[in-house]
């Protein structure tokens, strides 16, 4: 059975601070990594990761796979009051039936002004 | 253009009454996913259409659910008898190819 597993459960800093969100896997036939932030509405896409090593970058994050630890991480710089939200992990496996993403149950982070 | 949708946004039932929960995709997006999302969890998988077809359906909790996607395009699930632990936030999600596009969610409250 496909497993996610993120931490920490909760963060809670100031603005201006670095966060890293850890998120480490175990799925058969891994195919690709997400992260989502959901703030009170639909999960949105942040990044997808397939190979290892290879920093994603999109402004204040960054993300970052290691396939054969099997994990990624999450790093927020210069943290804003608008990054408070969930942050979720997903893999998706190379499946025939479909390519179900298993998430794990999320880091939430609050940032204080 | 027009992400998922889905209605009703919030849906509050007593306990042992049947609701309906609809899910617009995409257009053109082959797969379809319904997750539950208790408070405070990750989202969990509960079933799984390629067009009209359900191919998966290993996550649904209990035969009291049941999904539908009779023309390939928008899809109901329904809960029948509702109880207290169906309460959760019911997320669809489409997908053509390698992303998933999230739908805002129904929150159903189960009184």
């Amino acid at each position: 059975e496909d497993k996610v597993v993120q931490s920490p459960l909760s963060l809670v800093v100031h603005e201006g601070d670095t966060v890293t969100l850890n998120c480490s896997y175990e799925v058969t036939n891994f195919r690709s990594l997400l992260w989502y932030k959901q703030e009170k509405k639909a999960p949105t896409f942040l990044f997808m990761l397939t190979s290892s090593g290879i920093e994603k970058k999109s402004g204040r994050l960054s993300s970052i796979l290691d396939k054969k630890e099997l994990f990624s991480i999450l790093n927020i710089t210069a943290t804003q009051t608008g990054d408070s939200a969930v942050y979720l992990c997903a893999v998706a496996p190379y499946n025939n039936a479909g390519n179900m993403l298993t998430f794990g149950g999320g880091t939430r982070l609050m940032v204080k002004p | 253009g027009a992400g998922v949708s889905q209605s009703p946004r919030y849906k509050v039932a007593k306990r042992g009454q049947d609701v309906a929960l609809r899910c617009d995709p995409i257009s053109g997006h082959v797969s379809l996913f319904w997750y539950q999302q208790a408070l405070g969890q990750g989202p969990e998988f509960l079933t799984y259409f390629q067009n009209e077809a359900q191919l998966d359906k290993s996550g649904l909790p209990s035969d009291r659910f049941f999904a539908e996607r009779p023309e390939g395009s928008v899809s109901t699930l329904k809960i029948q008898r509702t109880q207290q632990e169906d309460s959760a936030v019911y997320l669809c999600a489409s997908s053509l190819g390698s992303l998933w596009d999230f739908g805002p969610g129904t929150r159903l409250t189960v009184t």
